[in-house]
């Protein structure tokens, strides 16, 4: 299947200061999702990005939509304590019904 | 349901043994998916459901697992003669149709001892 690699694996960042984290694919998606999960808690969608280029906020998050349609990465700005989690990058192929995860970037932030 | 339903939400069984997790999806989601997330790690897809039909099995790791789907809802997993290397958390979602934004319940923690 789809290769999805993200990095970084880890990060410790203190609270006030941004994040970024990225994935890369080894084949073209139509569609990119960031998700976010707590510990013992399903992942929850942060972000949807459905057009090469696309460049989308929620509120201290921004993520964008590769042109090469191979690549997103996802911003945290001015992270605070409850940013702590595991973020996934997710992408899926065009007629396929499969979502692919990347392995996770575990964040955490020190007060 | 107003999210995706899990249960149980921890199950410790022993090797050998068969267990069973249901999964009942979004009230009017066609398209269920069951995912695997060992520790640590990111997530394993293993079957797609649209409908009560699965077009997608290729994730399941061997034949001892197995899952069905009913009414176009409620699916259950089944593993069966369960191994060590089986324990994670097992997570299911739902999408209103093929394509689209799918929406994940809390899983099921999954230990075989």
């Amino acid at each position: 299947g789809q290769q999805l690699n993200q990095s970084p694996q880890s990060m410790f960042i203190q609270e006030g200061e941004d994040v970024s984290m990225n994935c890369t694919s080894s084949s073209i998606f139509n569609t990119w999702l960031w998700y976010k999960q707590d510990p013992g808690e399903g992942p929850v969608l942060l972000i949807a990005l459905y057009k090469a280029g696309e460049l989308t906020s929620n509120g201290r998050l921004t993520a964008q939509f590769g042109i090469t349609r191979k690549d997103s990465f996802l911003n945290i700005s001015a992270s605070i304590p409850s940013d702590v989690g595991i973020y996934f990058c997710a992408g899926q192929t065009i007629g396929a019904n499969n979502l692919f995860f990347g392995t996770g970037t575990r964040l955490t932030v020190i007060p | 349901g107003a999210g995706v339903s899990q249960s149980p939400s921890n199950k410790v069984t022993e090797k050998g043994k068969d267990v069973e997790l249901r999964c009942d999806p979004i009230s009017g989601h066609t398209a269920l998916y069951w995912y695997r997330q060992s520790l640590g790690q990111g997530l394993e897809f293993l079957i797609y459901f649209q409908g009560n039909s699965a077009p997608d099995k290729s994730g399941l790791p061997s034949d001892r697992f197995s899952a069905e789907r009913t009414g176009g809802s409620v699916s259950t997993l089944t593993i069966q003669r369960t191994q060590q290397e089986d324990s994670a958390v097992y997570l299911c979602a739902s999408s209103p149709r093929e394509g689209v934004t799918i929406y994940f319940g809390e899983g099921s923690w999954l230990t075989v001892v």
